[in-house]
């Protein structure tokens, strides 16, 4: 596609449900971000994924957040149990410029009741 | 750790002014990029400008500069002629030049609320 894209858009779930949160980078860039943004806040690091290696899962919050990627395509950031304080919207990012810019989706604004 | 600071939570302008919006970032770093990012309400995270730390010559792009001062760790915004199209939320980010270190992921300001007013 032209863009980055997520889905669902928004997702509004119980306390203790799992969620899982869908990214589609724009083809060709082997990086992948998930950022998380709470109300009123900038932008946290959550992972990144850049080609075959390792995931850099150094942001992830607790071990309730995981994320997948297969190959350079699609990623899943899954939570489980939700609480709360998970509530935010889950952007996610793709790169591959020669300065690495990072090119946003729309987000996932999540709810959890 | 780098950090970024936006010290503005909330900025105003009338339209066709000119506004300048505040970001300062602690690195021990000698490479880095750093950007501004704007989000409208749809959420949507736009580019709007980028400063590679080797270049002493500011960036501009269209109505946009910046002030890169890399002595005092300082990268402020002008927006030039402001339009009520420019009413978002800006945030400034820095990025290591080295990808081996932290990945590229950005680290963000808290951000400041712009709003243009007719």
């Amino acid at each position: 596609g032209a863009g980055v894209s997520q889905s669902p858009s928004n997702k509004v779930t119980e306390k203790g449900k799992d969620v899982e949160l869908r990214c589609d980078p724009i083809s060709g860039h082997t990086a992948l971000y998930w950022y998380r943004q709470r109300l009123g806040q900038g932008l946290e690091f959550l992972i990144y994924f850049q080609g075959n290696s390792a995931p850099d899962k150094s942001g992830l919050p607790s071990d309730r957040f995981s994320a997948e990627r297969t190959g350079e395509s699609v990623s899943t950031l899954t939570i489980q149990r939700t609480q709360q304080e998970d509530s935010a919207v889950y952007l996610c990012a793709s790169s591959g410029g020669i300065f690495g810019e990072q090119f946003f989706g729309p987000g996932t604004r999540l709810t959890v009741l | 750790a780098q950090t970024v600071t936006q010290s503005q939570p909330e900025m105003s302008v009338q339209e066709a002014e000119t506004v300048t919006l505040s970001c300062t970032y602690d690195t021990s770093e000698s490479d880095y990029y750093l950007f501004w990012y704007k989000q409208p309400p749809s959420r949507q995270m736009i580019l709007v400008i980028r400063q590679e730390a080797y270049k002493q010559q500011n960036a501009t792009e269209n109505r946009f500069s910046v002030n890169f001062q890399k002595a005092a760790k300082s990268f402020s915004l002008k927006i030039s002629d402001s339009q009520l199209g420019d009413a978002a939320m800006y945030f400034c980010a820095y990025r290591s030049a080295f990808i081996n270190n932290q990945g590229g992921k950005l680290i963000f300001g808290q951000g400041t609320e712009l709003s243009v007013k007719p």
